[in-house]
């Protein structure tokens, strides 16, 4: 069955630095686009990112755009996100998301991960 | 891109049904029909539950319908049960080539 599995949140100081990764399983990770999402303490969701089946093309939010690099390694499965120059309210839980191609809708979860900013 | 507009609380009494809408603009919901929807229950991941606007994926129950009109897509949840309380988002595609949710509703079932 289909697993994604988040890894890479903790505790970092504003402005620092923190590396996510996502390793998929149970099914082939380059035919899918791939997604980060969001979800602060108590609030909604909040897309963050995707990157498209060969890697070639990226979007942002407007909130993390020039701040976080989403990147995709399909031979190990393996979605990442470069989050640079942290701030207090990135402080959230990160899913990785799996998304149909073109249309980006996401059909499949991992169980995230927290990433808490704070000094 | 501000998110998608939902109402934050809807409730019902078991087997009733009740209707979530989902309002966006005209280069979002009014503009594709990739609108999806989704189910979070209290600190688990979400759960895709409706995806192009009306589509059921597989496994998903048969009480969960979508529809869209203009720039307003809304879910249906008919013969509410216990274990449909929960948060629920939309989610649709944008002009821009990304990605919007929803403001979430929580359903409480009365």
């Amino acid at each position: 069955q289909v697993q994604l599995v988040e890894s890479g949140g903790g505790l970092v100081k504003p402005g620092g630095s923190l590396s996510l990764s996502c390793v998929g399983s149970g099914f082939i990770l380059s035919d899918y686009y791939m997604t980060w999402v969001r979800q602060a303490p108590g609030k909604g969701l909040e897309w963050l990112s995707y990157i498209t089946d060969g890697g070639y093309t990226t979007y942002y939010a407007d909130s993390v755009r020039g701040r976080f690099t989403i990147s995709r390694d399909n031979a190990k499965n393996t979605l990442r996100l470069q989050m640079d120059r942290l701030r207090v309210d990135d402080t959230a839980v990160y899913f990785c998301a799996r998304a149909r191609l073109y249309t980006v809708t996401i059909d499949y979860w991992g169980q995230g991960t927290l990433v808490t900013v704070s000094s | 891109q501000s998110a998608l507009t939902q109402p934050a609380s809807v409730s019902g009494s078991p087997g009733q049904s009740i209707t979530i809408s989902c309002i966006g603009t005209s280069i979002d919901v009014g503009a594709y029909n990739y609108v999806s929807w989704y189910q979070q229950h209290p600190g688990k991941a979400p759960k895709f539950i409706i995806s192009d606007v009306s589509s059921r994926p597989s496994g998903v129950s048969h009480r969960f319908s979508g529809s869209k009109s203009g720039i307003t897509a809304s879910l249906t949840i008919s013969g509410l049960q216990a274990e449909d309380e929960a948060d629920y988002y939309c989610s649709s595609y944008t002009a821009t080539s990304t990605l919007v949710f929803g403001t979430g509703t929580k359903v409480t079932v009365l």
